[in-house]
């Protein structure tokens, strides 16, 4: 079984549209991130979940926006989708808070937007 | 920034030789953790080491941590073809905040 699963694994879509993207994992695990690779493999937080109470929430514009229905889903939904937000998107989660577990990754989504 | 760097950028070596990656980070840690990504996957965890921890070994991995120079560094020994993939650094913070490096891209050829 896949420990840490996302859909839709590729996206390619129009500038201006709204997408989601759905990540979850069937670990048990209390806490769940979102991530963004950029063209240079760049890799950098954008939310985090623990329990589904947003806890971590960086410098994104807000037309992202996470919801986490329960503790082993997070979604990610983006609205009027831009050119600058093509990158590979990755849902991870991690057994709690506190920076002291490891995390697992899922295998990620390619969003491209034209 | 809290973001740490890699070096090398880029490593190629040959099929049983051993490749050493460096990372340097700035401010004070709750533990350092390695990661791999194969072309096209997600991460992979492979070792976390804690602030009061010096050395780590997992199979053919070694990890050593220098919180007094503020950098860790990976060695692979006996690389195979299997090990080419991007090695991420990450920094781990006591928000629980994971801060990735750049990481270096290590071609293991056969």
């Amino acid at each position: 079984d896949t420990a840490v699963s996302q859909t839709p694994k590729y996206l390619v879509t129009q500038m201006g549209n709204d997408k989601s993207i759905k990540c979850e994992q069937n670990l048990g695990h209390d806490t769940m991130y979102w991530y963004k690779q950029d063209s240079k493999k760049f890799l950098k937080i954008m939310f985090s979940y623990n329990n589904k109470e947003l806890i971590i929430n960086e410098t994104v514009p807000n037309r992202f926006s996470p919801k986490s229905p329960d503790k082993a889903h997070l979604n990610l939904h983006i609205n009027s989708l831009e050119l600058g937000d093509s990158a590979v998107y990755f849902c991870a989660s991690s057994q709690d808070v506190g920076g002291s577990y490891e995390q697992y990754f899922g295998p990620g989504t390619r969003l491209t937007v034209t | 920034s809290q973001q740490g760097e890699e070096d090398p950028q880029a490593l190629s070596i040959q099929e049983g030789e051993n490749a050493t990656m460096n990372c340097s980070y700035k401010t004070s840690i709750n533990n350092l953790q390695w990661y791999r990504q194969n072309s096209g996957r997600g991460l992979v965890h492979l070792i976390l080491i804690r602030s009061n921890e010096r050395e780590k070994h997992s199979g053919r991995l070694r990890v050593t941590l220098d919180t007094s120079k503020k950098s860790s560094s990976l060695l692979i020994t006996a690389s195979r073809a299997a090990d080419t993939a991007s090695y991420f650094c990450a920094t781990a913070y006591h928000t629980g905040k994971l801060i990735f490096g750049q990481g270096t891209t290590l071609q293991v050829k056969p």
